[in-house]
């Protein structure tokens, strides 16, 4: 059982330059969340979906845009790449959002902007 | 504006001994806290929870405190291995938004042999 899988795990972008983190869950979670972290700080909501065809913004959302085709893939785009946008950026899935919402998170995609 | 925040960047305690991490916020919609450990290079995984109707939560060697008057809450590890080394995350959570997650800047936990 693979849980969340992102991809890539490493990326380097020049400014200006567009790219999508993957974003895949086996476990048929109707939630789904993007989050970053940067240096030194906690983890901040990017975009969420609470299921296929529904997506809304988090605290964090612009320079960034979100699908959600299926139930299992989220994708994260991220549109004229800037340095700012350089963090560890965390894909995440719970079954439901009741009760303590426990989120099962991916390992991580460290993206850089040069 | 922070809602959640764990003022101690870092903690280093000795294996065997209680490791004490502690987590203040300011939103009093919040109604579940929980608790994440994260290792280097690795997703953060979920240790524990409490409801707001709860002052106490345990499960094994991890207990957490919930004071609402004070808006503090608090995780103990009793006793504390060097496997619990990590970088430790409080969060909340508000079931009128979606349950979204607001997490904490987080503590590193160091236990030393």
């Amino acid at each position: 059982n693979a849980g969340v899988t992102q991809t890539p795990k490493f990326r380097i972008l020049k400014i200006g330059q567009s790219m999508t983190l993957q974003c895949t869950q086996d476990m048929n979670h109707n939630y789904m969340y993007w989050y970053r972290q940067d240096p030194g700080m906690g983890l901040k909501l990017i975009y969420y979906s609470v299921g296929a065809g529904i997506t809304d913004k988090g605290e964090v959302p612009n320079g960034y845009n979100v699908s959600r085709s299926t139930t299992e893939d989220f994708p994260l785009r991220l549109e004229l790449a800037a340095p700012s946008q350089t963090s560890v950026y965390f894909c995440a899935s719970s079954s439901s959002a009741s009760g303590a919402n426990v989120l099962t998170f991916g390992a991580g995609s460290r993206l850089t902007v040069l | 504006d922070q809602q959640v925040k764990q003022n101690s960047p870092s903690l280093s305690v000795q294996e065997g001994r209680i490791s004490i991490l502690n987590c203040d916020y300011t939103n009093s919609m919040f109604d579940y806290f929980l608790w994440y450990k994260k290792y280097p290079a690795e997703g953060p995984t979920f240790l524990i929870s409490i409801s707001s109707i709860k002052d106490k939560n345990e499960d094994g060697r991890f207990t957490v405190f919930l004071n609402k008057s004070a808006k503090h809450l608090s995780l103990h590890i009793v006793p504390s291995q060097p496997g619990d080394s990590a970088v430790y995350f409080c969060a909340a959570s508000d079931t009128g938004t979606a349950s979204k997650l607001t997490f904490g800047t987080g503590t590193r936990l160091q236990v030393t042999l």
